[in-house]
């Protein structure tokens, strides 16, 4: 069974460009979570998909945005870069809402 | 809004040592919590899930308790390593919301040889 995955490792951009996020969910897992960990701190929660639809948000502009597809797969993107987003991003599936959550290794954005 | 907090920061034991890693919460309304590990750099890895009717759960060195009225919880390390030398992460799952998890600061344990 195959777990989490997301791409890139690592990225580097410059402020004001935009960035897509990519989390391939594990094998029989309809849900996934997105969240932003800066240096540190704990996750924060950026928003969830549930079967291709957005199931709530966290404090987090409209720049931020996303996507989840038919095999349940799913995009970050951020529009707009700024300094402060220079964080790890990761991403969690789960079976379901409510259900135990696994998470990616993530990935390391820089901005400058 | 939900807050939680786990305290010490950091923790700096020697090998063998048994710890207790602290984490408490603001809104008892709770579906579950989780404790997770970190490495530097790296994603997270669940240790322990306790349901809300759960008083505790156990995995082999590992025993987290929860006490939902007060809005507390623990992390029992038994016989400490060097390679339990990590951060460790704990979040709540609010009822109704549907896996959206609320994470702590985490406590950075170092354990040393």
């Amino acid at each position: 069974e195959t777990g989490v995955t997301q791409s890139p490792t690592h990225l580097i951009k410059t402020r004001g460009q935009q960035v897509t996020l990519r989390c391939s969910s594990q094998s029989g897992h309809n849900t996934v979570s997105w969240y932003q960990q800066a240096l540190g701190q704990g996750p924060q929660f950026i928003f969830q998909y549930y079967r291709e639809e957005e199931n709530g948000r966290g404090n987090f502009p409209p720049r931020f945005s996303g996507l989840q597809f038919p095999n349940y797969s799913s995009e970050l993107n951020v529009n707009a870069l700024e300094l402060d987003d220079s964080a790890l991003y990761l991403c969690a599936s789960s079976r379901g809402l409510s259900y135990e959550q696994y998470f990616g290794p993530g990935t390391r954005l820089t901005v400058t | 809004k939900q807050e939680v907090t786990q305290i010490p920061a950091a923790l700096s034991v020697p090998e063998g040592e048994n710890l207790v890693l602290n984490c408490s919460f603001t809104d008892s309304a709770i579906y579950n919590l989780q404790w997770f590990r970190q490495d530097p750099g790296k994603g997270l890895t669940s240790l322990l899930l306790i349901q809300s009717s759960q008083r505790e759960q156990t995995s082999g060195r590992l025993n987290a308790s929860l006490d939902k009225s007060s809005g507390r919880s623990t992390l029992y390390i038994a016989a400490s390593q060097p390679g339990d030398s990590a951060t460790y992460l704990c979040a709540v799952d609010k009822e109704t919301s549907g896996s959206r998890l609320t994470f702590g600061e985490g406590t950075q344990l170092t354990v040393n040889p």
